[in-house]
């Protein structure tokens, strides 16, 4: 099946800072979605991008599916963007099943 | 719309027990799927449907049953509990049509301890 690898592990940030995270896919896919897991154990669906670039306003994705991978960008980080962030694919045939990374957990203090 | 609600959110059970962990959708998406998540871990998908009356299994289906019997619901059903299956279990739903596949929209979870 298709391997999802995520870097890095860990991040530790100060506040305000800005961040990068990367999501990288073993196969051709249909389907990348980015989400947020906070403390609570709550998945917050942040970007559904298979291709392109999206925005919502300090985070913003790409995915470069043609090279098999995406970025995850966190500008001015706030203490609330602590969690871990997991990207999930889903392959290019007939498979609509998500595989999941083993998350980037990031911790920003204050 | 209340989105993907599953019940209950938190649960214990002993060895050798059985329950159903409830979902249910409003979206009127036709695609239903469950997942466990292993601390630490990302998510596994255990069974998935493609509508009602259709299920097939994922990557980490024994010990496991499902049914699809409305577009809405979506239960899974544990019959002989056991350690390894103390997880937090999350369900979710999408639309797709076979060749174009939309976003999965997630449940709260539901936290079961096995003892």
């Amino acid at each position: 099946g298709i391997q999802v690898e995520q870097s890095p592990p860990d991040l530790i940030l100060q506040e305000g800072a800005n961040s990068t995270l990367r999501c990288n896919f073993s196969d051709s896919v249909n389907n990348l979605q980015w989400f947020h897991q906070n403390p609570w154990g709550q998945l917050i669906n942040l970007f559904y991008i298979p291709s392109g670039t999206k925005q919502n306003g300090r985070l913003s994705a790409t995915t470069v599916a043609t090279e098999r991978y995406s970025l995850l960008y966190i500008s001015s980080s706030q203490t609330t963007d602590s969690g871990v962030y997991f990207c999930a694919v889903g392959g290019a045939f007939g498979n609509e099943k998500l595989t999941f990374g083993t998350g980037t957990r990031l911790t920003i203090i204050p | 719309n209340a989105g993907v609600t599953q019940t209950p959110k938190f649960r214990i059970l002993k060895i050798g027990q059985s329950m159903t962990l409830q979902c249910t959708q409003d979206m009127n998406h036709n695609y239903m799927y469950w997942y466990r998540q292993d601390p630490g871990m990302g998510l596994k998908l255990i069974y998935y449907s493609v509508g009602a009356g259709i299920t097939d299994k994922g990557e980490v289906p024994n010990g496991y049953n499902v049914s699809r019997s409305t577009t809405e619901d979506f239960p899974l059903r544990l019959e002989l509990a056991a350690p390894s299956q103390t997880s937090v279990y999350f369900c979710a739903s999408s639309f797709a049509t076979g060749v174009f596949y939309n976003e999965q929209f997630f449940g709260p979870g539901t936290r079961l301890t096995v003892l």
